[in-house]
Parts: C-alpha cells; sequence; structure tokens
C-alpha cells in the first residue's frame, strides 16, 4: 500500500523560506517509471503544481515559479523535499505530495493528506 | 502553454440524474495524458480516471471518461450522494508539464 505523508511549518513569514518534506511508503523512488510530485491549493482555489522528481533524478518545476523551487530526494530515507524561497503570503494554502505513475499513461494515483502553510509576519 | 477549461463551473443536480462535466483543452492533447480527479472538501484529490477514459482501482463503473484532442468528458451515470464534490481534469506531458482545470463544482440542487 501506497502511502505519503507531508511535513513542515504551518506558519512562515514572508520573505522566509520553507522547506516541507514528504516521506512515504510502499514503492522506491529508484524503480522506473515513478516519481514524486508536489501541488499545492490556495484556500478556496484550484490546483497547482509545483514540481517533480523522477527515478532517475531527473526534476522539472512549473515555468511560473522555477526560480524560487527546489526539489530532491533521498531514497535511502523515503524522502522528498521542496524548498520555497521568498515566501509571500500568496503562497498560504496546502500543499500536497502525490506518487507518479509514468507508462503508457502519466497520471498521479495516490496523493498525501496535505499540510496547511501560512504565510504572515 | 496549456489552458485546460472546465465547464460549467458549478452543477447542480439530484441524486439519482446524470451529470456531464467537459474539460476543453486550448491545444490538442494526447487522450493517454488527461486525467480526472475528485475533491471533496478537507480531502486530497483522488483519482478518478487516467489514460482519458481508464477507471482507477475501486472506482465505480457509474464514473466514465471520454474524448480525445481538445474536448473531454466525465460522465457519472446515477449521482449518488457522496458524488456531490469539485472535479478537476488534468494533463501531463505538454508545457507547463502538468496542468489542471479550475474545477467544476457539483452540488446538490
Amino acid at each position: 500500500q501506497i502511502t505519503l505523508k507531508e511535513s513542515g511549518p504551518t506558519l512562515v513569514k514572508p520573505t522566509q523560506t520553507l522547506t516541507l518534506t514528504c516521506t512515504f511508503s510502499g514503492f522506491s523512488l529508484t524503480t522506473t517509471g515513478v516519481g514524486v510530485g508536489w501541488i499545492r491549493q490556495p484556500p478556496g482555489k484550484a490546483l497547482e503544481w509545483l514540481a517533480l522528481i523522477y527515478w532517475d533524478d531527473d526534476k522539472r518545476y512549473s515555468p511560473s515559479l522555477k526560480s524560487r523551487l527546489t526539489i530532491t530526494k533521498d531514497t535511502s530515507k523515503n524522502q522528498v523535499v521542496l524548498t520555497v524561497t521568498n515566501m509571500d503570503p500568496v503562497d498560504t494554502g496546502t500543499y500536497y505530495c502525490a506518487h507518479i505513475v509514468i507508462s503508457y499513461y502519466y497520471y498521479m494515483d495516490v496523493w498525501g493528506k496535505g499540510t496547511t502553510v501560512t504565510v504572515s509576519s | 502553454e496549456i489552458v485546460l477549461t472546465q465547464s460549467p463551473g458549478t452543477l447542480s443536480l439530484s441524486p439519482g440524474e446524470r451529470a456531464t462535466l467537459s474539460c476543453r483543452a486550448s491545444q490538442s492533447v494526447s487522450s493517454s495524458y488527461l486525467v480526472w480527479y475528485q475533491q471533496k472538501p478537507g480531502q486530497a484529490p483522488r483519482l478518478l480516471i487516467y489514460g482519458a477514459s481508464s477507471r482507477a482501482t475501486g472506482i465505480p463503473d457509474r464514473f466514465s471518461g471520454s474524448g480525445s484532442g481538445t474536448d473531454f468528458t466525465l460522465t457519472i451515470s446515477r449521482l449518488e450522494p457522496e458524488d456531490f464534490a469539485v472535479y478537476y481534469c488534468q494533463e501531463y506531458a505538454t508545457s507547463p508539464l502538468i496542468t489542471f482545470g479550475q474545477g467544476t463544482r457539483l452540488e446538490i440542487k
């Protein structure tokens, strides 16, 4: 059974750097065709993809946020870490990580429950 | 950059009725990369449909997906009370790699 859990601070100040950790089980990020992605959702708004990392360490970022994002993985700990620099109140929302399947089809089949981040001074 | 437009924004129906949700892409996309999710309040999104028409594990057969090119549809044949939620379409592989629609809220009439 695949599970993912997001963790990190619930409150950050403007201009600070946010560091979120996705701890997963039930799969390995060394398996071909597997990835982990980060998605966020401002309160009452739609989902927005942020970044993803594949089994081969290929990393992709949302073009609109690329300069502020860094994604890394630690396969020995079954963790993926996302950092977001220069946080702003508009970055407030729920941040999810998700398991990605890459085969003939591409999709995110299992999501964590999300972690809520508020940006405020 | 691809844009996914979902319609209607809100759909008001009664249990037992048929729901038809639309997702239109600003450019042609591969059906292999078109996905539908369901999200209930306070919960993470749940995978419903991948590859435009393949149901995910455990998804009831009242949910079906169809379409190709730029026009895709999620159909719920007979609404159950637990189906009232927000539905998102998503495309994977065209710049900016992963794009979500703005969502359709399915509410009880």
